[in-house]
């Protein structure tokens, strides 16, 4: 059972590159969410899903795309990265009330 | 703005004490309570999920209490090991949504 998984692990951007951050889960959850993760604050949501088809802003949405591309995955973009988006993103999904989360992605932008 | 306070923000804990550390969080439109521990280069795990006042969960060596009223939440390590060393979270749920606000974490390092 692989639980949530999130690919890449790694990743440098340059500004202005763009890029797609991949998460999937097998425990059949319906809700899965994208989060952030920075120095001295804590989790911050980007987007989340409900349920297959649907997607809905979070805390910081902006710079950010989302597609529920059905309901094992859930994926992130980033259109035209900048600095600021440097970070650690996570992606999770919703049991009954707790969440699972994955590996997390490590972005560094130049 | 819904906001979620953990203290302290870090805390060096001798092998074999106890300790306690607390999260605040907003007392009105209350529906549910997480904690979770996140140790170094893993994923956040869920240790605990409380929904009513006055709720005690326990897991092994670790417990944690909840007060919606006034909104606090204390979690206790009992007899604390190297390996509860991690960053504990604390999430707010507000409403049915099922969306948490974050706590940034206590760190708990113990000495051995």
């Amino acid at each position: 059972n692989a639980g949530v998984t999130q690919t890449p692990k790694f990743q440098v951007l340059k500004t202005g590159q763009s890029m797609t951050l991949q998460c999937a889960q097998d425990m059949n959850h319906n809700s899965m969410y994208w989060y952030r993760q920075d120095p001295g604050m804590g989790l911050r949501l980007i987007y989340y899903s409900a349920s297959e088809g649907t997607t809905d802003k979070g805390e910081v949405p902006n710079g950010y795309n989302v597609s529920r591309l059905n309901k094992r995955e859930f994926s992130l973009r980033l259109e035209s990265a900048a600095p600021s988006q440097t970070s650690v993103y996570f992606c999770a999904s919703r049991g009954v009330y707790e969440q699972y989360f994955g590996p997390g992605t490590r972005l560094t932008v130049t | 703005i819904l906001n979620v306070e953990q203290s302290p923000q870090s805390l060096h804990v001798q092998e074999g004490d106890s300790t306690n550390f607390t999260c605040s969080f907003p007392s009105s439109n209350f529906y549910a309570l997480h904690w979770y521990r996140w140790e170094t280069a893993k994923s956040p795990e869920a240790l605990f999920v409380m929904t009513l006042n006055g709720d005690e969960k326990k897991k092994g060596r670790i417990s944690a209490t909840l007060n919606t009223k006034e909104g606090y939440s204390y979690l206790y390590i009992k007899g604390s090991q190297p390996e509860d060393s991690a960053t504990y979270l604390c999430a707010f749920m507000a409403g049915s949504n099922y969306q948490l606000i974050w706590g940034a974490g206590t760190k708990l390092i113990i000495k051995p």
